[in-house]
C-alpha cells in the first residue's frame, strides 16, 4: 500500500541557511501535517493543510512557513536555521481510520 | 488543548515478560492511535482505537471512551519491542482536527 514519502531523510545545514522538507501524502488523503519532534521530546504539532488551504497552525516560528501544492504534495521551508531546529520533522496525511505518519526527515543544524 | 498523560515513563523487562502500558485524556475523542517509534525514528502504527478493544498478534489494545482512558498490552515481550511507545488523541472539539502526543512510554526488554 502507498505510504507517505518525505524527502529528504537526512539534512545537514549550517546556521543561518535556509533548508525545504517535500512531504507527498498518501493518494485521496485530504489532509496534510507537520511535526516537528526534538530530541528526547513527543512530537509537536507545526501546521496542517486541508484540501491546499491552511486549516491549523500550532507552535511554528515565524522562521517556518509551509504550503500545500495543486498535486497535494506539501513543502516545509524554513529559514534562518539555529542549532535548536534539530529535530526530527514527520509529515502525516490522514483519511477516516487515522493519521499515517512517514519515515520523517532528521535535520541537523551546525 | 486536550491534554494526553501516559504511564509509566519508563519500563524494563525481561523477554518473555508482559506489560501494560495506559493513556488517559483529558476530554472526548475523535480518533485515538498507539505508535512505536524503533530506533531509528520511525513511527509505527499499532492501532486506531478510538473505542472498543483490537489484537494484532501478541498485542492488543483497549479504549474506554466514557472514562477518558486507553490500554496497550504486550504480552511475551521480545528485545525488538524495546522503543518508545506513544499514544497520541484527536480531540472531538471543532478546532482539534489534529493528533496530539503523550510523553510515551520507554521500553526496554532485556534478553
Amino acid at each position: 500500500a502507498a505510504g507517505v514519502i518525505q524527502s529528504p531523510r537526512h539534512l545537514i545545514k549550517e546556521k543561518r541557511e535556509t533548508a525545504t522538507l517535500k512531504c507527498y501524502p498518501i493518494p485521496r488523503h485530504d489532509t496534510v501535517y507537520w511535526y516537528q519532534q526534538g530530541p528526547g521530546q513527543d512530537p509537536q504539532f507545526l501546521i496542517s493543510f486541508y484540501e491546499k488551504m491552511q486549516s491549523d497552525k500550532g507552535s511554528i516560528p515565524d522562521r517556518f512557513s509551509a504550503q500545500q501544492f495543486s498535486d497535494y504534495h506539501s513543502e516545509l521551508n524554513m529559514s534562518s536555521l539555529e542549532l535548536g531546529d534539530s529535530a526530527l520533522y514527520f509529515c502525516a496525511s490522514s483519511a477516516t481510520g487515522g493519521y499515517t505518519f512517514g519515515s520523517g526527515t532528521r535535520l541537523t543544524v551546525v | 488543548g486536550i491534554q494526553v498523560e501516559q504511564s509509566p515513563p519508563d519500563l524494563i523487562l525481561q523477554e518473555g515478560a508482559n506489560s501494560t502500558l495506559r493513556c488517559n485524556f483529558s476530554d472526548s475523542v475523535n480518533n485515538l492511535q498507539w505508535f512505536h517509534q524503533n530506533p531509528w525514528g520511525q513511527l509505527i502504527n499499532l492501532f486506531y482505537i478510538p473505542s472498543g478493544t483490537k489484537q494484532n498478534g501478541r498485542l492488543s489494545a483497549t479504549t474506554v471512551a466514557t472514562e477518558r482512558y486507553s490500554l496497550l498490552y504486550i504480552s511475551s515481550s521480545q528485545t525488538t519491542d524495546s522503543g518508545v511507545y506513544f499514544c497520541a488523541v484527536e480531540g472531538s472539539g471543532g478546532s482539534n482536527y489534529k493528533l496530539t502526543f503523550g510523553k510515551g512510554t520507554l521500553l526496554t526488554v532485556n534478553p
